[in-house]
């Protein structure tokens, strides 16, 4: 199975902020990975697919980018509803496989 | 509006078998990849496994031999059997669909609510 590691797997930042995660697979995965947001009590929200394109309805402060083994999620000004999980996850191939989670918190 | 909705026992006894349904509002079962994920008391997400409209399965080799996902399109259903379960199986259990997005991509747009099954005598 595919391996992903997310970094970090905390952070705490301000209203406004910028904000990268990163996730990196154990093998090329192309660019079939999706990222997705969960809030307390919640299930989980995509945000981004095929890496870098944004579902409709996210707010265009949310960006992806990377190809291969390295991607990026990138949350250009950290809003008081951005805090929460956020998960990668490989669609490359089976098992599907997610990242463990970066919790964002506030400062 | 596309809605999913997991229904079960939320809790069940150890070496029996664990049965969730998820039923389907407004959404084309051939559209998707039905899948089940599950996420333990404060970890992350398992993908466990999906049917698809024709009837093809894919499980997560590490719960392979004790689960089963089946569809019933006459109920826009499809339903998890997992088998003797232990305390690791304690667990909030999401139904959600994926799909082809764009040409480019696939993604789980539509998820149930989840529902929590606990393990324990």
């Amino acid at each position: 199975a595919i391996q992903m590691t997310q970094s970090p797997s905390s952070l705490s930042a301000s209203v406004g902020d910028r904000v990268t995660i990163t996730c990196r697979a154990s093998q090329g995965i192309r660019y079939d990975l999706g990222w997705y947001q969960q809030k307390p009590g919640k299930a989980p929200k995509l945000l981004i697919y095929a890496a870098s394109t944004l579902q409709s309805g996210v707010p265009s402060r949310f960006s992806g980018s990377g190809s291969g083994t390295d991607f990026t999620l990138t949350i250009s000004s950290l809003q008081p509803e951005d805090f929460a999980t956020y998960y990668c996850l490989q669609d490359y191939s089976y098992p599907l496989t997610f990242g463990q989670g970066t919790k964002v918190e506030i400062k | 509006q596309v809605r999913l909705q997991e229904s079960g026992p939320g809790l069940v006894k150890p070496s029996e078998t664990l049965s969730l349904t998820c039923t389907v509002s407004a959404a084309s079962m051939s559209s998707y990849y039905w899948s089940w994920v599950r996420q333990p008391p404060e970890k992350g997400l398992e993908w466990i496994g999906y049917v698809y409209y024709s009837g093809s399965t894919n499980y997560n080799p590490s719960l392979k031999s004790r689960v089963t996902i089946s569809l019933d399109t006459s109920k826009n259903q499809f339903s998890l059997k997992l088998s003797s379960v232990t305390a690791a199986d304690t667990a909030i259990y999401y139904c959600a669909g994926r799909r082809r997005i764009a040409a480019n991509g696939d993604g789980f747009d539509i998820w149930g609510q989840g529902t929590m099954v606990t393990v324990s005598s």
